[in-house]
């Protein structure tokens, strides 16, 4: 089966410190992978996606950067850490199969908690 | 603009008190409509995906409907472990190579013993 895992759990740090958040797939080959960041009282905001190693889009202009060093794993970066990058981060991970046109579901981490102070 | 509008925006029942969540959605060539159960300080956990209109999917005591514009999610008798927020999702194709998914921003539900 399937596992997603990120770390850290909790992250408090100073605004102008760097970041980095990682998360990892086991038991799939291939996946597509996504960060989201959740703002209280605002849906899912997609920050970034993957189709493949070394192949990063990003959806919203800001402050962070995203990187996939090898197939299963998933980067989220930033040089310098702002107050407004305070939120619940998410990787989520989706299979894509080879002439399938239907829809596939995205599966979730268990969340980065990050306060910049 | 794609868009997912979920109501009411908080829930509270009693126990046993069965009711629905409403999701609505206008986005152009939907491939999927899902459903997402949240505890607090976790990640969503994927529940239901729905095709098509008229298309039902059933899981112990949640059942997800589908329409051409929204979709439902009855809670049968509902127990204290059901309180949660929950999401609704609408993917369509996108030309970057993915799925792109909307988010709702939830319907957060408590249940009273």
């Amino acid at each position: 089966s399937q596992t997603i895992h990120q770390w850290p759990a909790t992250l408090v740090q100073p605004v102008g410190s760097p970041l980095s958040l990682e998360c990892t797939v086991e038991g799939t080959s291939n996946p597509n992978l996504y960060w989201y960041r959740q703002a209280a009282g605002r849906g899912l905001q997609l920050l970034f996606y993957s189709v493949g190693i070394g192949q990063i889009s990003s959806e919203v202009p800001q402050n962070l950067s995203a990187s996939r060093p090898q197939d299963r794993q998933f980067i989220l970066s930033s040089k310098k850490l702002l107050l407004s990058d305070s939120g619940f981060y998410l990787c989520a991970w989706s299979v894509i199969l080879a002439g399938f046109s239907g829809s596939y579901e995205q599966y979730f981490g268990p969340g980065t908690r990050l306060t910049v102070t | 603009e794609d868009q997912v509008t979920q109501s009411p925006e908080a829930l509270r029942l009693q126990e046993g008190e069965s009711s629905s969540l409403n999701c609505s959605y206008t986005v152009s060539g939907l491939r999927g409509l899902f459903w997402y159960r949240q505890d607090p300080g976790k990640g969503p956990e994927f529940l239901f995906t729905l095709y098509s209109a008229g298309e039902e999917k059933e899981k112990e005591r949640l059942k997800a409907t589908l329409t051409k514009k929204e979709s439902f999610l009855h809670i049968t008798a509902p127990k204290p472990e059901d309180s949660a927020t929950y999401l609704c999702a609408v993917q369509k194709p996108n030309s970057g190579g993915y799925q792109k998914v909307t988010f709702g921003i939830g319907t957060k539900l408590q249940v009273i013993p």
